[in-house]
Formats: structure tokens, C-alpha cells, sequence
């Protein structure tokens, strides 16, 4: 079983409609990554969180630390939110720590 | 502030030759590791270095080797290429303590054939 499970992994909307990924983790964590990835590669942070609630614009990000669980959360969807989403959490090693991936959630938004 | 460079972009080999590429960080970051995605496996750890050091080593053979310079920049070097070996190779460069943000270059595509 994979540490990092996301869900869906492909999700198509219209344009407008409220979106929401999930994520579910089965280690200890200090926080939790929310990464985005655009074709041609290049990936933007977009939350580090460790609790609660975080809101960037129309994008909200939840964590559940005791039911090891976090969401994310589009409002108003648009086609240039068209991209991969992916979870990853902190994972000490050998002193340092590594992420530890999901495999991604792929949002296709229709105008 | 300039963002994390990689280099070169894209990237065409063939089996059985040798590969390094290039990872400039973020100006003050010290903590460089890098990671590799594949449509099959997804994006995995692959190393990370701070202060020159490797801290960290995933699971990875002996053929993908790494270093870091004095001023931050990592290399990552792979020997003797396998078709497998074709991926988008990512590194992301931070401040060197834990729960820190990760900044992402836009990764080095190598096909290999």
C-alpha cells in the first residue's frame, strides 16, 4: 500500500463547478504538500500545511492530522486550473527528510 | 529572486551512455534533492544534498549518482542508461530544516534510446 493515496485520479469539470481532491496518508506527519503540475512539467507549490485550513484565491486546502486526511478544495473552477495535482508529505530519513508522493490527481476543466 | 534552474531542458541519449544534469537553487537555499516521474511510478525521491553532504538516498541502483558544489548547485549523474531510465528528473531546492516550503525547477525531460 502506497503512504500517499490521492483520489480521484482524473476529475473533468465544467467550467464554474466547486472541485474537490483528496488526499490520505498512513504515516506520522508534521505537515502536508500541496504541489501543482501544468504540462511541459514545472511544479508550483501551493500549501504547506500542518492544520486547520489554508486559502489562496479560489483555492482552499484542509487537513485532518488524526484522521490523516487533507483536502483540496477549487471554487469556481476554471479552465486554467487544468492540471495535475498532487499531495506529498514529509517523511524523516537517515536525519533529513524526503516527500513521499501521491500519484496525482488529473483536472481537466471544460469551458 | 530568480527561481530553481535546471539544465539542459531536454535531453536525448542512448543506452549505455552517461548523463549529468544540472540543478541551480534558489539563492540561499542550501538544501538541493532531486526526483524522478515516470507515467508508471509516479514522482520519487532520488537524493538530497545540504552543505556538499548527501543526507538522504532513496531507492535508486548505484548507476544515478549526485554532488553538490560549494555555492549550492547539485549535479546528478546516470551511467550507463537503460530504456527505464527515460523520465522527467526534478529538483527542488528549500531552507535546511524541516516543514519548509520546496521550490520545483521545471525538470530536465531524458529520453533514452
Amino acid at each position: 500500500k502506497n503512504e500517499v493515496e490521492q483520489s480521484p485520479q482524473n476529475l473533468t469539470a465544467q467550467e464554474g463547478e466547486f472541485i474537490t481532491i483528496n488526499c490520505s496518508y498512513s504515516v506520522g506527519i508534521s505537515a502536508l504538500h500541496w504541489l501543482q503540475q501544468h504540462p511541459g512539467g514545472g511544479i508550483v507549490s501551493l500549501f504547506m500545511l500542518s492544520s486547520g485550513k489554508k486559502k489562496h484565491g479560489r483555492l482552499i486546502a484542509t487537513i485532518n492530522i488524526q484522521e490523516k486526511h487533507s483536502s483540496l478544495h477549487i471554487t469556481a473552477s476554471h479552465p486554467r486550473d487544468s492540471a495535475v495535482y498532487i499531495c506529498a508529505v514529509p517523511i524523516t530519513q537517515g536525519g533529513s527528510e524526503k516527500l513521499v508522493f501521491g500519484k496525482g490527481t488529473k483536472l481537466t476543466v471544460n469551458p | 529572486k530568480a527561481g530553481v534552474t535546471q539544465t539542459p531542458r531536454y535531453l536525448i541519449k542512448t543506452r549505455g551512455q552517461q548523463v549529468t544534469l544540472s540543478c541551480s537553487p534558489i539563492s540561499g537555499h542550501r538544501s538541493v534533492s532531486w526526483y524522478q516521474q515516470t507515467p508508471g511510478q509516479g514522482l520519487q525521491f532520488l537524493f538530497e544534498y545540504f552543505s556538499e553532504t548527501q543526507r538522504n538516498k532513496g531507492n535508486f541502483p548505484g548507476r544515478f549518482s549526485g554532488r553538490q558544489f560549494s555555492n549550492s548547485r547539485s549535479e546528478m549523474n546516470v551511467s550507463t542508461l537503460e530504456l527505464g531510465d527515460s523520465a522527467l528528473y526534478l529538483c527542488a531546492s528549500s531552507l535546511p530544516r524541516a516543514n519548509t516550503e520546496a521550490f520545483f525547477g521545471q525538470g530536465t525531460r531524458l529520453t533514452v534510446v
